[in-house]
């Protein structure tokens, strides 16, 4: 039963252009959102977050949406850079500290 | 600020051999977290310690792995026999309570 899911395993796009990685939820209980960046051969690094009672969240290239009753949140990177290439995780938890992610989508962003 | 140490960074078994990992939380850090990612997949929480008490192992196979957090810092892990669906990164993380959580560089297990 996954409770967070990324649907698309990879996302290709132009250096410049817009990145927008999607997640899906089934629990309603949640109430905190996260994304994650991993590198190749590096732990997943802390990205930017969003509480429930926000339906936007914004850091430098960096903004998620929240759409609650669609259980849906979307990050999206503006404008991608090749350095943005890496596995985005989106994690989830609701009351309690436990995160469940997604199984994650491969952006790369092409020069 | 010095991140979370984990090792080895790497490790090679025999299935039915034993194994543990090391993990270093960021200092002052006390709630701990080891996860299991297999290929493909998402980091899967296997057990959280709050200073070295546990709060949630209820993904944890018991009858294989066990985990420590002694003096409420350094925490190992380990799987004893190991088997080949093991296979995986061992990730460790830390927070302060309710915030964040930073993870190490994880162990890349592999049972062969």
């Amino acid at each position: 039963d996954q409770q967070v899911k990324q649907n698309s395993p990879s996302l290709s796009v132009q250096e410049g252009r817009i990145s927008i990685l999607n997640c899906d939820y089934t629990n309603s209980m949640f109430d905190y959102f996260l994304w994650y960046k991993k590198y190749p051969a590096e732990g997943p690094t802390f990205l930017i977050s969003i509480s429930s009672i926000k339906d936007k969240n914004e850091d430098g290239r960096f903004t998620v949406f929240l759409n609650k009753s669609a259980k849906h949140l979307s990050l999206h990177i503006v404008p991608s850079q090749p350095g943005d290439s890496a596995v985005y995780f989106c994690a989830a938890r609701g009351g309690s500290e436990k995160l469940v992610f997604g199984k994650g989508t491969k952006l790369t962003v092409n020069p | 600020e010095a991140g979370v140490a984990q090792s080895p960074r790497y490790k090679i078994i025999e299935k039915r051999q034993s194994v543990a990992f090391w993990c270093n939380p960021i200092s002052g850090h006390a709630t701990l977290y080891w996860y299991q990612q297999i290929l493909g997949q998402g980091p899967k929480l296997l057990i959280q310690f709050q200073n070295n008490g546990v709060v949630d192992d209820s993904q944890l196979p018991k009858d294989r792995f066990s985990a420590e957090r002694l003096k409420g810092v350094d925490s190992t892990l380990k799987i004893q026999p190991a088997k080949l669906e093991d296979s995986a990164v061992y990730l460790c993380a830390s927070s302060l309570a309710g915030k964040t959580q930073y993870f190490g560089p994880g162990t890349r297990l592999t049972v062969l």
